[in-house]
């Protein structure tokens, strides 16, 4: 079965520093979307992608994140500086529509800011 | 903002009984609920979804029932197996055209041999 493949599985980085979090989702897929869950807490959207433009972004996703796809398969989250509460599980997700249609997640990047 | 509610952090169940999660919404926009399971170590797994115009759908061992009036679904595992161990979250998202699920807490379900 396809899957959505996330790189690394565990990233530290000291404040301040960039990261990219790295994901390929299903390959017939059109939506994409990245999710993260802080210890103990719910996951949350960040942002989704369609058509190469962001469709939808969360009040958490400010100008520390952006998102690109820099060819046909990757996806990637980026934040600029990061902050000791950036420290989460991000999960990055596909779906083949926008509309009723379930997203299909990755294992995850655990992010840990020191 | 708890607009999808798990009230139940835990749940433990024996082997070959029937397992019922419960979820509550807040936001009568919500139109598309799904159900999700995760492992530790793992994302969350699709499991079974369920749009606003029916109140039941079954795949399987899976059975999720909705009822608007009380803003209230439910997941049903029948028979409940020692592999169905994992948390399990309820999502919903908004008619319209929004993209984003909200996740509920979680419940964590125990199935013993």
């Amino acid at each position: 079965e396809p899957e959505v493949t996330q790189t690394p599985s565990h990233q530290v980085t000291q404040m301040g520093q960039e990261v990219i979090l790295r994901c390929v989702p299903i390959s017939n897929h059109l939506y994409f979307y990245w999710y993260r869950q802080i210890l103990g807490q719910k996951v949350e959207f960040l942002v989704s992608f369609y058509n190469n433009e962001i469709s939808e972004k969360s009040e958490i996703f400010d100008d520390q994140f952006s998102v690109e796809r820099p060819d046909g398969s990757n996806f990637t989250l980026k934040i600029r500086s990061t902050k000791l509460e950036d420290s989460a599980m991000y999960f990055c997700a596909s779906s083949d529509s926008s509309y009723n249609s379930p997203l299909h997640f990755g294992n995850g990047t655990r992010l840990t800011v020191t | 903002d708890q607009q999808v509610k798990q009230n139940s952090p835990s749940l433990s169940v024996q082997e070959g009984r029937i397992s019922i999660l419960n979820c509550d919404y807040t936001n009568s926009m919500f139109d598309y609920f799904l159900w999700y399971k995760k492992y530790p170590a793992e994302g969350p797994t699709f499991l079974i979804s369920i749009s606003s115009i029916k109140d039941k759908n079954e795949d399987g061992r899976f059975t999720v029932f909705l009822n608007k009036s009380a803003k209230h679904l439910s997941l049903h595992i029948v028979p409940s197996q020692p592999g169905d161990s994992a948390v399990y979250f309820c999502a919903a998202s908004e008619a319209g055209g929004s993209e984003k699920l909200v996740f509920g807490k979680g419940t964590k379900l125990t199935v013993n041999p």
